[in-house]
């Protein structure tokens, strides 16, 4: 069975500093990975999609990487901004369960202090 | 409106209520989804809809009953809730055929008294 984790469960920085968000997953058959973020009452949005078949993606200060094979994939944020708190949610679709059943981690909590 | 709505947006029920849960979707998808979110625990698949037929239902206990409409459309009904079932039900849409985007509604926080 997928699993998902991610650390650290909360992270509290700066105004300006680079970070770096972790997921881990232990099942590598995976047919993508997804960053979401979440802000507090609201509903989840998409930041990054990562196919199988792909190292990265980029969107602006945000840079995901995926290692397939280690079953690892970062968040990288860079001069982080007090509007980027929220919470960041890392999903991955199974290759075996009908590509619509993502599977969550806990995600992580963070807070960008000016 | 575009995007996926929810309503309503907090609910408070007894254990022996009913009440549905609507959710609306304005991005011409033929997907929808129900997610639960507990405290301290990852977002919970509960059902899938492709094209008005549920094409899965992840051990989601009979209380919770979904009802689908129409692609637009996605409700929730329940009865006869635990106090446990308390948390943030999220709906969600994509494309069907699997591997797309799913967009999320901002969700209905649910407190069973």
């Amino acid at each position: 069975k997928q699993e998902v984790t991610q650390i650290p469960a909360a992270l509290s920085v700066p105004e300006g500093e680079n970070l770096v968000l972790n997921c881990s997953f232990t099942d590598s058959a995976i047919y993508n990975l997804q960053w979401f973020r979440q802000d507090p009452g609201k509903g989840l949005t998409s930041l990054l999609l990562i196919q199988s078949s792909q190292r990265e993606q980029t969107s602006g200060r945000l840079n995901a990487s995926l290692d397939k094979s280690s079953g690892r994939s970062t968040l990288y944020i860079a001069a982080s901004q007090p509007g980027d708190s929220a919470t960041y949610l890392c999903a991955v679709l199974p290759q075996n369960t009908g590509f619509q059943k993502l599977v969550f981690g806990t995600g992580t909590r963070l807070l960008v202090s000016p | 409106e575009t995007g996926v709505t929810q309503t309503p947006r907090h609910l408070v029920m007894g254990m022996t209520n009913k009440k549905s849960l609507k959710c609306e979707q304005h991005l011409g998808h033929n997907a929808m989804y129900w997610y639960k979110q507990s405290a301290k625990k990852p977002l919970e698949l509960m059902f899938v809809y492709n094209f008005k037929e549920q094409t899965e239902n992840n051990s989601v206990p009979s209380r919770f009953s979904p009802e689908c409409p129409n692609s637009s459309h996605l409700f929730l009904h329940l009865h006869t809730l635990q106090p446990e079932d308390s948390a943030l039900y999220l709906c969600a849409s994509s494309q069907a055929g699997g591997g797309d985007t799913q967009y999320f509604g901002p969700g209905t926080r649910l407190t069973v008294l």
